[in-house]
């Protein structure tokens, strides 16, 4: 599983609060991603990094906002979430030596009221 | 601008008979290609990905993809379906620097005993 944690698993805000979804990786792999899943929609890339203080959007990123200070850690935060953003969020990471195989987190459910 | 459709949103095949999940790409270079399962309430796993070497693409589970840029499809297929394949499977395209990723919608599969 590459080692990736995700936090929180499940959560659940209110429109306007601030939400930070954390993905944790412990073999220091320099690529990784948050995509979101909806139904009818796959998996869409909101953000990645490809390095530490080294970001990029993706397709759906209004509304979101990334970091990555330390290797190990990307963090994904909604300023204010709204009912859209209701939807399960996926860390992966990339690993270069597999020739861009990625591997996935668990997963978070939000539900954004 | 690179991307991916998958031709059935479901398929349903009875066990034992014969998977066949269809993928068109789109992309202005030659592309890598993947294909992805996720089974129920579960993170994403490679079947198999192309990577510009030998076109025809084994993968796990006995699943195999042939990559046809004349026809730019990347259907994945299985000889005989078992009940564990029931799951979504998800056809993913990279852009040129293998950066980023673009997941078809995917499609469910079905299998019946």
């Amino acid at each position: 599983d590459a080692g990736i944690t995700q936090s929180p698993r499940h959560k659940v805000t209110e429109t306007g609060t601030p939400v930070t979804l954390r993905c944790h990786q412990t073999e220091n792999h320099r690529y990784m991603y948050w995509y979101r899943q909806d139904p009818g929609h796959g998996l869409r890339l909101i953000h990645y990094s490809y390095g530490v203080k080294d970001t990029d959007k993706g397709e759906v990123s209004d509304g979101y906002s990334v970091s990555r200070s330390k290797t190990e850690d990307f963090l994904l935060t909604l300023e204010s979430a709204t009912s859209s953003q209701t939807s399960v969020y996926f860390c992966a990471i990339m690993t270069r030596d597999k020739a861009d195989t990625q591997y996935f987190g668990p997963g978070t459910r939000l539900t954004v009221l | 601008a690179q991307s991916v459709t998958q031709l059935d949103s479901h398929v349903s095949v009875s066990e034992g008979t014969p998977v066949l999940l269809r993928c068109n790409y789109s992309s202005s270079y030659s592309p890598s290609l993947f294909w992805y399962v996720q089974h129920p309430n579960k993170g994403l796993q490679l079947l198999l990905k192309y990577t510009s070497a030998a076109t025809l693409v084994k993968g796990i589970n006995g699943f195999e993809a042939e990559f046809k840029k004349s026809e730019t499809s990347f259907h994945l297929t299985k000889p005989s379906a078992h009940m564990s394949d029931a799951a979504e499977y998800f056809c993913v395209v990279s852009d040129r620097n293998f950066n980023k990723f673009y997941f078809g919608s995917g499609t469910k599969l079905n299998v019946k005993p």
